[in-house]
């Protein structure tokens, strides 16, 4: 079965301090790894996607990288408006569905 | 820039009454997907569309939610009756390909409160 772990569940970090978030998983096969950032009360904003081992992909404080086991959300010198809960999703083959399995998210917290 | 569009944003209602949910995905994308979260968990599938077809109902709960996506654009997802159990956030996706590219774009979701 499918599953992604996330880990830590929540990290508070002061702004300029750089940290990682790690997504653990395991899939049949992998179609793609995804980030998402979710801000209270609103959907999912997508980030990246992930599609096979060694492939990294970046965006302003950001960096996403994949192996075959897990992936990292690297945060470089993050802000406050960084704040937010970052989730994993992996995506395997097998069957007609693309749905998308979640961990419970990483919940970031930048303080000034 | 195109987005996914959800209403109501909020609702509240009492247990055993009916609730309906509306989406409307990203122009031309032909994959709708509806997800519940509860918080302080991750989404969940509960249906996949592609056009007007269900491709993926299976974790559904058949006996009171319902989803349809009659012309293959907008989407209803409906709960009859509703249960304390079904508070949650309610979010609809669009993807543009069925198994090509396979970002999925997440509106800003309903949330249900089952009093």
């Amino acid at each position: 079965e499918d599953q992604v772990t996330q880990s830590p569940e929540a990290l508070r970090l002061q702004e300029g301090e750089s940290s990682s978030l790690n997504c653990s998983y395991t899939v049949s096969g992998l179609r793609g790894l995804f980030w998402y950032r979710q801000d209270p009360g609103k959907g999912p904003e997508f980030l990246f996607t992930l599609y096979s081992a060694g492939e990294e992909k970046e965006k302003e404080r950001l960096k996403a990288t994949l192996t075959k086991k897990e992936s990292f959300l690297h945060i470089t010198a993050p802000k406050p408006e960084d704040s937010a809960t970052y989730l994993c999703a992996v995506q395997g083959y097998g069957g007609a569905t693309n749905k998308l399995i979640f961990g419970t998210g990483t919940l970031l917290a930048v303080q000034p | 820039e195109a987005e996914v569009a959800q209403s109501p944003r909020y609702k509240i209602t009492e247990k055993s009454q009916a609730v309906a949910f509306w989406c409307d995905p990203i122009s031309g994308h032909a994959t709708l997907y509806w997800y519940r979260q509860i918080l302080g968990q991750g989404p969940e599938l509960l249906v996949q569309f592609q056009d007007e077809s269900v491709v993926d109902d299976s974790q559904l709960p058949k006996d009171r939610f319902s989803a349809e996506r009659l012309k293959g654009v907008d989407s209803t997802l409906k709960i009859q009756p509703a249960e304390l159990g079904d508070s949650a956030m309610y979010l609809c996706a669009s993807s543009a390909r069925d198994r090509g590219s396979y970002e999925q774009y997440f509106g800003p979701g309903t949330r249900l409160t089952v009093t």
